[in-house]
């Protein structure tokens, strides 16, 4: 039974390019969140989404960043117009419910040039 | 959503040693779950504990809750060079997501 899996797992963008992670999460599960992690800091939330639907995305800056769920596919989170500011490891996670321990893919590290 | 606070930020203990963190929190919980993140990865799950449960064993790991004190410890017992790690705590609340502190770094040397 495969884990979560994010592609790439290493990411290199110049200021003002797009960058597109990709997130699947673990069969059977319908939840996916998206966390931020700077250096030495603990994971930050920055989105909660169930197929096709965003619950929580008060983590996430209002400019810049969006994030989605298809009904089919993996969850994507965009962001647009990188700055070196976005320079993070970004990780996913699944859960088959709301308040259920949720599995982290390996995360995916952005370096803005 | 409210995070919990690991305490100490930094452990460095001999193998066979046990280690022994906190976490203290705020607000009500409906559970507390703790996670590891070695180098480079991703976080793992360890344990999730309900309000109502007072300690709760997984190998070499057991975990308390004291929700009167708003607090929760996690043993390691028998520490091996592999535990090193960064351990979280954080919160379980309906509807929300997990909130994270900086963790507490676990070396452990042999």
């Amino acid at each position: 039974n495969a884990g979560v899996m994010q592609n790439p797992r290493h990411l290199v963008r110049r200021r003002g390019q797009e960058a597109r992670l990709r997130c699947s999460p673990m069969k059977g599960h319908s939840h996916v969140y998206w966390y931020r992690q700077l250096p030495e800091e603990g994971l930050k939330f920055m989105v909660y989404l169930q197929k096709e639907n965003i619950i929580d995305e008060s983590g996430m800056p209002k400019e810049r960043f969006s994030a989605e769920f298809p009904k089919e596919g993996p969850s994507i989170l965009r962001i647009q117009q990188v700055v070196r500011g976005d320079s993070a490891a970004y990780f996913c996670a699944s859960s088959k419910g709301e308040v259920q321990p949720q599995h982290f893919g390996d995360g995916t590290r952005l370096s803005i040039l | 959503s409210q995070q919990g606070e690991e305490d100490p930020q930094a452990l460095s203990i001999q193998e066979g040693e046990n280690a022994t963190m906190n976490c203290s929190y705020k607000t009500s919980i409906n559970n507390l779950q703790w996670y590891r993140q070695n180098s480079g990865r991703g976080l793992v799950h360890l344990i999730l504990i309900r309000s109502n449960e007072r300690e709760k064993h997984s190998g070499r790991l057991r975990v308390t809750l004291d929700t009167s004190k708003k607090s929760s410890s996690l043993l390691i017992t028998a520490s091996r060079a592999a535990d090193t790690a960064s351990y979280f705590c954080s919160l379980g609340q309906a509807g929300t997501a997990l909130i994270f502190g900086k963790g507490t770094t676990l070396s452990v040397s042999s």
